[in-house]
Formats: structure tokens, sequence, C-alpha cells
């Protein structure tokens, strides 16, 4: 089955405690992308990669890296997580290099920083 | 700044009413709009993609419309079901800036029996 899959589903960690949130797509597709999700405020990009070890800045970067060594891949990585970083994280990826096309999303991961 | 502007916030309908949801956006050079349905605590799924020289797109009972000239979208659901409840949320692309799009808020969408 053709889908984005996101681990872990969901997280509770603490300030500081680095932690990584994993994506994978297995649609051969060249772009993907995290978002993240809050009450009030919608999806707002955080990186996004046009190929692989092509990644740039989304408009809500600061706080998070990713990598991109493998095309299936797109780990989303929190060195040093803060309260201010609770929130429901997506991974999507699309066919087209520029992520025009549509674009699949994964299910989702709930954090919550204490 | 490019930005998407989503009308009504909320809303409202009975089981089997027709409903239109806006989009304003001011996101120049124009690539494309979507539409996506996203239903509570899981991913958006896309409902529809417009590009420039589209005006109108369906996908079963959802009808996206596009005036690029006034940089508007409706997307207009006919005879809703209970399933149609969620939340609907418009994303437009630029030429200029590939890789990134700007989110609506979205427009939460609730049918009542």
């Amino acid at each position: 089955e053709a889908q984005v899959t996101q681990n872990p589903r969901y997280l509770i960690t603490v300030t500081g405690k680095k932690l990584t949130v994993t994506c994978s797509q297995n649609m051969n597709h060249e772009y993907m992308s995290w978002y993240r999700q809050d009450p009030g405020l919608g999806l707002r990009q955080i990186y996004y990669s046009m190929n692989v070890e092509v990644t740039d800045k989304g408009d809500v970067p600061e706080g998070y890296k990713v990598s991109r060594k493998e095309k299936r891949n797109f780990p989303l990585i929190l060195e040093s997580p803060s309260p201010n970083q609770t929130s429901l994280y997506f991974c999507a990826s699309s066919p087209s290099t520029a992520g025009f096309n549509e674009q699949f999303f994964g299910p989702g991961t709930r954090l919550t920083v204490l | 700044k490019n930005q998407v502007e989503q009308s009504p916030q909320s809303l409202i309908i009975l089981e089997g009413k027709n409903c239109t949801l806006q989009c304003n956006y001011t996101v120049s050079p124009f690539s494309n709009l979507r539409w996506y349905k996203q239903d509570t605590g899981r991913g958006p799924v896309s409902l529809t993609i417009m590009t420039f020289s589209e005006n109108t797109k369906s996908n079963g009972r959802y009808t996206a419309t596009l005036d690029a000239d006034t940089k508007q979208s409706s997307l207009h659901i006919t005879a809703s079901q209970l399933s149609d409840s969620a939340s609907y949320i418009c994303v437009v692309s630029a030429k200029t800036n590939a890789g990134k799009s700007t989110f609506g808020d979205g427009t939460t969408l609730t049918v009542k029996p």
C-alpha cells in the first residue's frame, strides 16, 4: 500500500532531551516536507526537501533539523526540545520535485514537551 | 507577504444541504491552488488541484472553482453527508518559491443529521 508513515505517533518528552521523529514513504517521491499544526494556526511548513541531500527551510525552521540521506526517509530532529514545540507534526511527500502536485500526508505525530 | 485567507472559519449545515467555502489569496506569481480535507487528528487528504488555466475541477460531490484574476477560489459541497464533517484547507503555491506552500487556516464544517 502506497503510504507515508511516521513514528512515533505519540510522544511525551521533557525539555532538552533530543528526539527524532521518523518519516518514510514508499512511493519513490522526490519531494518531502515537514509541517506542524497548532490550534488556530493551521499548518506551517518547517523544512522541505526536493531531492536527496537537498533540504531547505520552511516558515518555522527554528529548533528543528532534518536530513535526506536517502529518497524514502526524511527524519525530523529536535536537538533540544522546548514546550513551545508541543504540536501535531505531519510529514508529506509529493511526486514532483517542487511539491506542486498533490501531497500525501502521514498520519501525524502528536508531541508533548514538558 | 503571501497569504491565504479562508471563510467562514466554521460552518454548520444539515445533512443533504449544499455549502460553499471560500478562499482568497495574495500568493504571486500563482502556480496552483489545492483543496484538502482533514478529518480530526488525521493527515490532510487532497481533493482538487487547479492551475492558472483551470476554472473548475470536480471530485465527486466536491467542486472547486478558481478565479485567478480576483485571486479567489471556492469549494462547493453538494448533498452533504455526515462524513463531510472535517476541516477544509486551501493551499496555494507560487511559481517563484519552489517547495514552499502557503496554507489557509481552514474552514471547519460540521454536518448534522
